[in-house]
């Protein structure tokens, strides 16, 4: 299996355009996180999925953020309008629900910077 | 919301030398525990992890760390390091039937040759 991956590995746009961020989970895995690491706040779940569905998106910081999981083996989040204070890595991991509770096994992450 | 600590952020050791870096969660109920490692320009692996059972847990690459519930501690050891461990460690818990994961703020280990 290649692994979760995200697409573009870095970013690089001005304040006020618009950001897309891929990720494609490992295949099986039912559970889909985003994830944001900065230095300040380190990792921070942004928000995760269940079977495509939405579960919690209590950490996503402001409605400048959205994610969307149209299928099984595709996600997005998009940030519109992005600002300086977004730039971070973001993650996507992704996890099966089964043995116990999942462990997420993360992708490469999306270096972005707003400028 | 369970909350993650681990102390200090940075250490530096030689090659040979034992690590022992300390985690505690702050959460009553029942919690699954984990170790990331994360290398240089690279995504965040998991090294180990504790569900249940036998509270050391083994993991990859010659780590292991003990679940100590009364302390509410999660610590992560290794023997001997080497320059390869080089890394930043990510300690994070989660509770019974939630699958939020909250990370600490991450240990930086340097070892030198």
């Amino acid at each position: 299996d290649a692994g979760v991956i995200q697409s573009p590995r870095h970013e690089v746009t001005e304040m006020g355009q618009e950001v897309t961020l891929r990720c494609k989970p490992i295949s099986g895995h039912d559970y889909l996180f985003w994830y944001r690491q900065t230095m300040m706040r380190g990792l921070e779940l942004l928000i995760y999925f269940n079977n495509n569905v939405p579960i919690d998106d209590s950490g996503m910081p402001e409605d400048r953020f959205s994610a969307k999981m149209p299928n099984a083996s595709f996600s997005t989040l998009k940030i519109q309008p992005s600002e300086p204070r977004d730039s971070a890595v973001y993650f996507c991991a992704s996890s099966s629900g089964l043995a116990g509770g999942p462990s997420p096994f993360f992708g490469p992450g999306t270096r972005l910077t707003v400028l | 919301a369970q909350s993650v600590s681990q102390h200090n952020h940075h250490v530096i050791l030689s090659e040979a030398a034992s690590l022992e870096l300390g985690c505690n969660y702050s959460y009553g109920g029942t919690v699954n525990l984990f170790w990331y490692v994360q290398y240089p320009g690279q995504h965040l692996q998991l090294l180990l992890k504790y569900f249940s059972g036998d509270p050391l847990v083994k993991g990859i690459k010659g780590f292991e760390a003990e679940f100590i519930k009364s302390k509410f501690s999660f610590n992560l050891r290794k023997p001997s390091v080497q320059w390869s461990d080089t890394a930043e460690y990510f300690c994070a818990v989660s509770t019974y039937g939630n699958n939020r994961l909250a990370f600490g703020k991450g240990n930086q280990v340097v070892v030198i040759p």
